[in-house]
């Protein structure tokens, strides 16, 4: 079936580094890619998201990079802070209806 | 706007017992959903439903039912619980319109014995 492979599961950085997560998907059909952040105990809330006909999008600290030919998807968090520790989910559109794939997750952990 | 608000929070069942999880949304959405999250698994996608009236099945149907009882409401019923089926469950909403954001419940933890 259709799925989502996401990549590092864990990732710890220093407070200030840059972290990078990476996705990817097997639906060519698939045109919408959130990221959503899931703190400790709460549910999942969408931080960003891109669409098939762009390739970049960026939200002040955070920016996510769409390439379709490839079948891959990242985000990037710059000067991260300790308040960006959660985890982090990918997820893919599957073909023209509402499904909605996510990946395993990234906990990422910054350290002050 | 409450916005989507699922029920019970928490929630022990003995092995082979039912129960219904329900949830609703007051945002006017037309697609709902029901995932359920597993350490290292991520969210995995049970059933969702389009619209009012339509329901299709996710990765991991087995073992689940649904019923869409109007635009607001999606539950989710477990016929007989299995340890297997211990896991937090979040019920999520969208517009419905292609590339939406979806928002999710609170999350309703549950636990076979």
């Amino acid at each position: 079936g259709e799925n989502v492979e996401q990549h590092p599961s864990t990732l710890s950085v220093q407070e200030g580094d840059s972290a990078v997560i990476k996705c990817t998907y097997s639906d060519s059909a698939s045109n919408y890619f959130p990221w959503y952040k899931q703190e400790l105990g709460k549910r999942p809330q969408l931080i960003i998201d891109i669409r098939s006909n762009v390739g970049e999008k960026k939200d002040q600290r955070i920016a996510v990079t769409l390439n379709k030919t490839a079948k891959h998807f990242s985000l990037h968090i710059t000067e991260t802070q300790p308040e960006d520790s959660a985890v982090y989910f990918c997820a893919a559109s599957i073909g023209g209806n509402n499904d909605m794939r996510f990946g395993a997750g990234t906990r990422l952990t910054v350290k002050p | 706007n409450a916005g989507v608000t699922q029920t019970p929070k928490f929630q022990v069942l003995k092995t082979g017992q039912s129960m219904t999880l329900q949830c609703a949304q007051d945002m006017n959405h037309n697609s709902m959903y029901w995932y359920r999250q597993d350490p290292g698994m991520g969210l995995r996608l049970i059933y969702y439903s389009a619209s009012e009236g339509t329901t299709d099945k996710g990765e991991v149907p087995n073992g689940y039912n649904v019923s869409r009882l109007n635009k607001r409401e999606f539950s989710l019923r477990l016929e007989s619980a299995a340890p297997s089926q211990t896991s937090v469950y979040f019920c999520a909403s969208n517009s419905g319109h292609s590339n939406t954001e979806a928002f999710f419940g609170q999350g309703t933890r549950l636990t076979v014995v």
